[in-house]
């Protein structure tokens, strides 16, 4: 079936580092891939997406590509701010091994950013 | 424009019980789906629905139901609790059954303790 393997944290990095997480996913079909952040007692929030390959997506700094001769949707952000400290979780949605129509996420990545 | 909404924030159960929890979609959105967050992992997906109907299903016991009312609103029920049910729910909506490129907007989400 479709899954998703992330990077294992937590990533601890200081401000104004470059930031990069892992994501490598499993999928028949043409998925879309997201990346989603979890600050501390909140729900999920989408950070980006990309619906086909080579896509980019980008959003406050982040950015993920569609690699699909890799089968990868790396995280990147060129400068880190403490405000980033969060749980970024990677997934995807569309393929055609039980993830359709739902979201197939990652186990999360904890970054915390130090001043 | 108001956002997924849940109710309520913070449930207490003891083994056996059953509980309700509720969702309203974002304004606009007629696809609401429920997800389970286990501390430290990643959301796995409960069920789906659209147009008043389970549309799809994770792999979750019949302990689990649901419900989809007129105004596209939801309930999740799960019945004779055990100490695993013990999670963060998370309901999230979406506009069209949705495919692979519709984006799922998350609520804050439930936690459920069972003692």
């Amino acid at each position: 079936g479709d899954s998703v393997t992330q990077m294992e944290g937590p990533v601890t990095l200081s401000e104004e580092a470059f930031l990069t997480i892992n994501c490598t996913y499993t999928a028949t079909g043409y998925p879309s891939l997201f990346w989603y952040v979890q600050y501390p007692g909140e729900g999920l929030q989408l950070l980006l997406k990309a619906t086909k390959a080579d896509d980019k997506g980008s959003n406050k700094g982040f950015e993920a590509t569609y690699r699909k001769e890799t089968t990868s949707f790396h995280l990147e952000k060129g400068s880190v701010q403490v405000s980033d400290s969060a749980v970024y979780f990677c997934a995807l949605s569309g393929g055609y091994g039980g993830s359709q129509g739902n979201l197939i996420f990652g186990k999360g990545t904890k970054l915390s950013v130090k001043p | 424009d108001a956002g997924v909404t849940q109710s309520p924030t913070h449930l207490i159960k003891t083994r056996g019980q059953q509980v309700t929890l509720r969702c309203s979609p974002k304004s606009g959105h007629d696809t609401v789906s429920w997800y389970q967050q286990a501390l430290g992992q990643g959301p796995q997906f409960i069920f789906q629905y659209y147009e008043e109907e389970e549309r799809q299903r994770g792999n979750f016991p019949d302990r689990f139901s649901g419900h989809q009312f007129p105004n596209y609103s939801s309930e999740l029920n799960v019945n004779a609790l055990l100490l695993g049910d013990s999670a963060l729910y998370l309901c999230a909506s979406s506009f069209g059954q949705t495919g692979r490129r519709e984006t799922q907007y998350f609520g804050p989400g439930t936690r459920l303790l069972v003692l």
